[in-house]
């Protein structure tokens, strides 16, 4: 099945310095690439997502960019706030099919 | 719109009984997935519905889960014979329909004492 790598486990961060989170998967026939934000005690929410038929989505301060050949996707935060603390996931799948999730990444922005 | 719910929002239960959790998904939306994030990890699926069927139920840990839907809405995720090791969140979603964004409800959580 599809193995979802994220790293780093945690990143501590400057109010206003960029953050970047880092996934890999397995399944090449994975074609979805979701990211979820946790806060403590809350629901994930997405906060963007891409498919493979292409190579970067940018919202906003937000932008994630996909590698197919490499299978490794990455979230960009700019301009980093201390309310983008949470804990965020990245998951890979088969559109419309499960996600499968990486272990998360702990992010905190200091002011 | 009313987003996703779930209840109960906290279940706590002793070891050996069964448990019943809830999900009312968005209205509208025909696929239903649950997933369970236990403590600091990832969320893990478990089984999805499209409708009221369910044709992948390979993420369930063990023959004590079992999940059903009904009327193309109201799911519930049965627990039978409870073990500590099923202490987690476990959180539901839903999709407009199959190929679309994932919604997650606020999640159960279940301690099994």
């Amino acid at each position: 099945g599809e193995n979802v790598e994220q790293h780093p486990s945690t990143l501590s961060v400057q109010e206003g310095d960029s953050a970047v989170i880092k996934c890999t998967y397995s399944d090449s026939a994975s074609n979805y690439f979701p990211w979820y934000k946790q806060e403590l005690g809350k629901r994930p929410q997405l906060i963007i997502d891409i498919r493979s038929n292409v190579g970067e989505k940018k919202d906003q301060r937000i932008a994630v960019t996909l590698n197919k050949t490499a299978k490794h996707f990455s979230l960009h935060i700019t301009e980093t706030q201390p309310e983008d603390s949470a804990v965020y996931f990245c998951a890979a799948s088969i559109l419309g099919y499960a996600l499968n999730f990486g272990k998360g990444t702990s992010l905190l922005v200091t002011p | 719109g009313a987003g996703v719910s779930q209840s109960p929002s906290n279940k706590v239960t002793e070891k050996g009984k069964d448990v019943e959790l809830r999900c009312d998904p968005i209205s509208g939306h025909t696929a239903l997935y649950w997933y369970r994030q236990s403590l600091g990890q990832g969320l893990e699926f478990l089984i999805y519905f499209q409708g009221n069927s369910a044709p992948d139920k390979s993420g369930l840990p063990s023959d004590r889960f079992s999940a059903e839907r009904t009327g193309g809405s109201v799911s519930t995720l049965t627990i039978q014979r409870t073990q500590q090791e099923d202490s987690a969140v476990y959180l539901c979603a839903s999709s407009l329909s199959f190929h679309e964004t994932q919604y997650f409800g606020p999640g159960t959580r279940l301690l099994v004492l």
